[in-house]
């Protein structure tokens, strides 16, 4: 399988604990963003990386958060002090490497985080 | 900012029977415009998009959207609709490298 992935796909961890989530993109694809979608809501943007660069992020995107791309491949997000208010589905998309801005995103399955 | 608005959470239709999903957009300068779908528990799919030219755009599984400018609307259309269509529907429109997402349509198709 070619597409993005993710790893792991679902997590369920008490209040206050740090998690680590990972994606793959596409192996040709240098561009790589993380959203995060709610029960019942559209999936909101949180950070885009551009090879190993993270160019922007969100106000989403709380101190808790971080989110790196260390060699332009994989790259990781850590939540740390989880709250109840993190409970939601991380999707990682990537795009390819051309000067369009206008791709079309390809997205992985996601990560589901249940905060106990 | 840019946004995008999808009218209706549901969308009910039987087998055969045309389909239409609704999303209309704010936007400064032009639009980029993405529709994508999403069946339970799995990610998002690019159905199709709209950069530039002719109004009706054309995607996969057999889809099709019209942007009409006058509107500020991008609706999703199928002829025929089928059962296995039955899934979550999202709107998108691109500002800088991100995509904002409408809340989403719930289609549901009856055998």
């Amino acid at each position: 399988d070619t597409g993005v992935s993710q790893d792991p796909r679902h997590k369920i961890t008490k209040r206050g604990q740090n998690v680590t989530f990972r994606c793959d993109p596409i192996s040709e694809h240098n561009r790589l963003y993380w959203y995060r979608q709610t029960l019942g809501q559209g999936p909101e943007f949180l950070t885009y990386f551009q090879n190993e660069a993270q160019l922007e992020k969100s106000r989403l995107l709380s101190d808790r958060f971080s989110a790196e791309r260390p060699k332009g491949s994989f790259s990781t997000l850590e939540i740390q002090r989880t709250e109840q208010g993190d409970s939601a589905m991380y999707l990682c998309a990537s795009s390819p490497r051309t000067v369009s801005s206008y791709n079309e995103q390809f997205f992985g399955p996601g990560t589901r985080l249940t905060v106990l | 900012a840019q946004s995008v608005a999808q009218p209706e959470d549901q969308v009910n239709v039987a087998e055969g029977n045309p389909l239409t999903v609704k999303c209309t957009y704010s936007v400064s300068g032009n639009p980029y415009l993405f529709w994508y779908v999403q069946y339970p528990n799995r990610g998002l799919q690019f159905l199709l998009k709209y950069i530039t030219g002719d109004n009706l755009v054309k995607g996969s599984y057999g889809f099709e959207a019209e942007f009409n400018k006058s509107q500020t609307s991008f609706h999703l259309k199928k002829p025929s609709a089928l059962v296995s269509d039955s899934a979550l529907y999202f709107c998108a429109v691109r500002g800088g490298w991100k995509l904002s997402f409408g809340a989403g349509t719930t289609v549901t198709v009856r055998a």
